[in-house]
């Protein structure tokens, strides 16, 4: 059983271009979420999605980003515009269950804006 | 905002000790927290869970302890190995609210 899969791994963006960042949740798990990392820090909550549904994206930023979760295909979390303070380890998360729990993450994609 | 913090940065012990890291939160609703391992460019690695209904769970070589009257959380692992060094967090879930809220984190080293 294949674990959660991000990709890229590291991307690497000009000021103002978009980013884009997939998620394939681990096989039978119906619940993403999405997480930012800075470095020496913990990871702070972005958005929860479940298929074609934005749960909560009391995390997300309110310019600039978006993500879905369509019902075929990888969860994207898309980034407009960057800019420098957007650099950071995002990383997604499956669940099996609702409710927050259970959560197993990817190996993140390391987004660095130049 | 957050509410859950580590009392230590860094922790470093000899292989074979045990080692416990601590986590205090300030959310009496929260009825759910795990404990993470994350090595150097990695994603978290799922330890071990505990619902609020309980007081220690146990895995392999880990521990999770809970004070729900101090609010305080913390993991025991047992015979460290090198490969155990990494960053540990904590993060709580609180019912209703559909998202973890991790702490800082603390570094362990292990020396063989």
């Amino acid at each position: 059983n294949a674990g959660v899969m991000q990709n890229p791994r590291h991307l690497v963006r000009r000021r103002g271009q978009e980013a884009r960042l997939r998620c394939s949740p681990m096989k039978g798990h119906s619940h993403v979420y999405w997480y930012r990392q800075l470095p020496e820090e913990g990871l702070k909550f972005m958005v929860y999605l479940q298929k074609e549904n934005i749960i909560d994206e009391s995390g997300m930023p309110k310019e600039r980003f978006s993500a879905e979760f369509p019902k075929e295909g990888p969860s994207i979390l898309r980034i407009q515009q960057v800019v420098r303070g957007d650099s950071a380890a995002y990383f997604c998360a499956s669940s099996p269950r609702t409710g927050g729990y259970e959560q197993y993450f990817g190996p993140g994609t390391r987004l660095t804006v130049t | 905002g957050e509410s859950v913090g580590l009392h230590l940065p860094t922790l470093s012990v000899q292989e074979g000790d045990n080692s416990i890291i601590n986590c205090a939160y300030s959310n009496s609703a929260s009825d759910y927290f795990i404990w993470y391992k994350q090595e150097s460019g990695k994603g978290p690695q799922f330890i071990i869970d505990i619902r609020s209904n309980m007081d220690k769970r146990q895995g392999q070589r880990v521990t999770v302890l809970l004070n729900k009257t101090v609010k305080h959380l913390s993991l025991q692992i047992a015979a460290t190995q090198p490969g155990d060094s990494a960053v540990y967090f904590c993060a709580e879930n609180m019912a209703g609210f559909q998202k973890l809220v991790f702490g800082t984190g603390t570094r362990l080293l292990v020396s063989p």
